[in-house]
């Protein structure tokens, strides 16, 4: 049981340059979050998903692009990087209901040079 | 919007002692949820230690307990016994309990994070 799997680990961009994070979970959850960490920050949420076909924007949604064809996979998609997105990248997926517990990927290292 | 504020960068504790973290929060929401998350440098989020704001008793996991005041909106972690294992960041965090709209959709809000550092 893998849990929540992030494509690629790392990884460096050049400015303008675009790419795809991807985010797989196994456990057939229903919701789906992308998160940004910044020193002194915290965590912040860019984009979330409720359900397969459905997204919705999070607090720091500018300049990223997110899409959900299917349940297990969320997909974060940058169109044009910048050197403000340069950051670590968290995906996130938890079960609708009551228990609450959310279920972290490790986390994409992303810098945008 | 619920803010989380985590007023120390950063703490230090000697292993075998104990240390407390702070966290407060703003909300005019009367029912959710209050975490600590741990991240070590693998990066992982690993979840310590959840609190249900409409059960009175602070919660405990083994070595980590909380100090949950609602009125005065605190939620302080402490680590009895510290180990060199616990030395990481902890981050607090706030989720509304999903209400019958289901507009909170279980989003965290996160405080910006406490380095501890632990002394052998």
């Amino acid at each position: 049981n893998a849990g929540v799997t992030q494509t690629p680990k790392f990884r460096v961009l050049k400015t303008g340059q675009s790419m795809t994070l991807l985010c797989a979970q196994d456990m057939n959850h229903e919701y789906m979050y992308w998160y940004r960490q910044d020193p002194g920050m915290g965590l912040r949420l860019i984009h979330y998903s409720v359900g397969e076909g459905t997204t919705a924007k999070g607090e720091v949604p500018d300049g990223y692009n997110v899409s959900r064809l299917k349940k297990q996979n969320f997909l974060l998609g940058l169109e044009s990087a910048a050197p403000s997105q340069t950051s670590v990248y968290f995906c996130a997926s938890r079960r609708q209901g009551a228990i609450p517990e959310a279920f972290f990927g490790q986390g994409t290292r992303l810098t945008v040079v | 919007a619920q803010t989380v504020t985590q007023s120390q960068p950063e703490m230090s504790v000697q292993e075998a002692e104990t240390v407390t973290l702070s966290c407060t929060y703003d909300t005019s929401e009367s029912d959710y949820y209050l975490f600590w998350y741990k991240q070590p440098p693998s990066r992982q989020m690993i979840l310590v230690i959840r609190q249900e704001a409409y059960k009175q008793q602070n919660a405990t996991e083994n070595r980590f307990s909380v100090n949950f005041q609602k009125a005065a909106k605190s939620f302080s972690l402490k680590i009895s016994d510290s180990q060199l294992g616990d030395a990481a960041m902890y981050f607090c965090a706030y989720r509304s309990r999903i209400n019958a709209g289901g507009t909170s959709y279980g989003k965290l809000t996160f405080g910006q994070g406490t380095i501890l550092t632990v002394h052998p």
